[in-house]
């Protein structure tokens, strides 16, 4: 079993909608998680972090829920620019150590 | 300039040569990263230094590849007598000892004839 699943879609959605990315991960010594972001033949880049409460940056809400070792990402109000592919990451320490990352899930913004 | 930087940008090679990436981190980073990503794959962790520790090489698929990091600042990957499926995007990726994620340079594209 990989260390993160993801689905990879694709998703194609309109500008405006809302689309939720789920992802799962089987090591519950995982202790940090992120969101990646990755423009086709680009390197990933931080989205953002995901904390035990969750947590918003302006149209990104990320949840964790360690129970079912289950981290999601919604996006609110789909612009053109967002894209991409979206990578979820784990990391078994808190604070060093190797990433292990999802195959990415395609979203696809159209106008 | 502020952020990882590799090179080459990309490297066309002939199968059974040797080639050598090269990453410079962030400065005052002390965690160093390789990852390398196939077409329409993953990313795949290869190997990782962190200060004066010994790397962890658990990620290295095969003896033709290796890594150094001299002066605990710039790092070599080096694959000996490449083969076709060493063909990927080679990525190098730094981050602080305060947690911060890791940070990706733009990565190595390399190609096997």
């Amino acid at each position: 079993r990989k260390e993160v699943e993801q689905d990879p879609g694709p998703f194609n959605v309109p500008e405006g909608a809302t689309v939720a990315f789920n992802c799962t991960y089987s090591n519950s010594a995982s202790q940090s998680f992120f969101w990646y972001r990755q423009d086709c033949r680009k390197e990933p880049k931080l989205l953002m972090s995901v904390y035990s409460s969750g947590n918003e940056d302006g149209r990104f809400t990320a949840q964790l829920n360690r129970a079912s070792q289950y981290i999601s990402l919604l996006i609110r109000d789909s612009k053109l620019s967002d894209s991409a592919t979206y990578l979820c990451v784990v990391r078994r320490g808190s604070t060093l150590g190797r990433l292990y990352f999802g195959r990415g899930t395609q979203l696809t913004v159209w106008p | 300039g502020a952020g990882v930087s590799q090179s080459p940008s990309n490297k066309v090679t002939e199968k059974g040569k040797d080639v050598e990436l090269r990453c410079d981190p962030i400065s005052g980073h002390t965690a160093l990263y390789w990852y390398r990503q196939s077409l329409g794959q993953g990313l795949e962790f290869l190997i990782y230094f962190q200060g004066n520790s010994a790397p962890d090489k658990s990620g290295l698929p095969s003896d033709r590849f290796s890594a150094e990091r001299t002066g605990g600042s710039v790092s070599t990957l080096t694959i000996q007598r490449t083969q076709q499926e060493d063909s990927a995007v080679y990525l190098c990726a730094s981050s602080g000892a305060d947690g911060q994620p890791q940070h990706f340079g733009d990565g190595t594209r390399l190609s096997i004839l």
